[in-house]
């Protein structure tokens, strides 16, 4: 079945430490996106990427960091520079059609 | 540039009774993409319902329907006969229309359903 896998679900990151978010679709789907969700503030873009090899600064795009090698990866890497990491990280690819957007199932990280 | 207001943060309704969640948005653009999503427990990001900005007529998915008012830019999600597994947060989304536009979301409502 074809979706969006999201990698892993729950992580733990050390102060000054970089991690790194995977999403895989094998939806051939275009284009992706990751979004921060926190409570109260909905979901807010970071970084999105239209066609392989390039991406876009969302609106909160300070302290990460992304690739887009293969058409089916998107990682995202939260850099020791992002101050508040601590959210729930949404992927989500489409084909920009009316069908809107099929998104992961989220990852869940945690500053210890 | 695009914003999507949700001004109920928190909603309840008595289950098998109707429920009208608001949404309201700002747009220079003509035509474009509204959605509403569903985020239940389990966080999984479900599309509830879509409507084109060319289509007058309010899409309607089941127990799911839109009250989509373009001149007003507003565009409300009606739940009748509520079940419980309709409890979930609730978000309103804009795109626009050409090519793989990037998602504006609300800051959601959270609804509760009272057995």
């Amino acid at each position: 079945d074809g979706g969006i896998t999201q990698s892993p679900k729950y992580l733990f990151r050390k102060e000054g430490q970089n991690v790194t978010l995977s999403c895989e679709q094998n939806l051939n789907h275009d284009a992706m996106y990751w979004y921060r969700q926190d409570p109260g503030q909905g979901l807010r873009l970071i970084y999105y990427s239209q066609i392989v090899n390039d991406f876009q600064k969302g609106d909160i795009a300070e302290g990460y960091s992304v690739s887009r090698e293969k058409k089916e990866s998107f990682p995202l890497t939260v850099t020791s520079a992002q101050k508040n990491p601590t959210a729930f990280y949404l992927c989500a690819s489409g084909t920009g059609w009316i069908d809107g957007y099929t998104f992961g199932s989220g990852t869940r990280l945690t500053v210890v | 540039a695009q914003t999507v207001t949700q001004s109920q943060p928190e909603m309840s309704v008595q289950e098998a009774e109707t429920v009208t969640l608001s949404c309201t948005y700002d747009t220079s653009e003509s035509d474009y993409y509204l959605f509403w999503y569903k985020q239940p427990p389990s966080r999984q990001m479900i599309l509830v319902i879509r409507q084109e900005a060319y289509k007058q007529q309010n899409a309607t998915e089941n127990r799911f329907s839109v009250n989509f008012q373009k001149a007003a830019k507003s565009f409300s999600l009606k739940i009748s006969d509520s079940q419980l597994g309709d409890a979930a947060m609730y978000f309103c989304a804009y795109r626009g229309l050409f090519g793989n536009e990037k998602l504006t979301f609300g800051t959601g409502t959270r609804l509760t359903i009272i057995p």
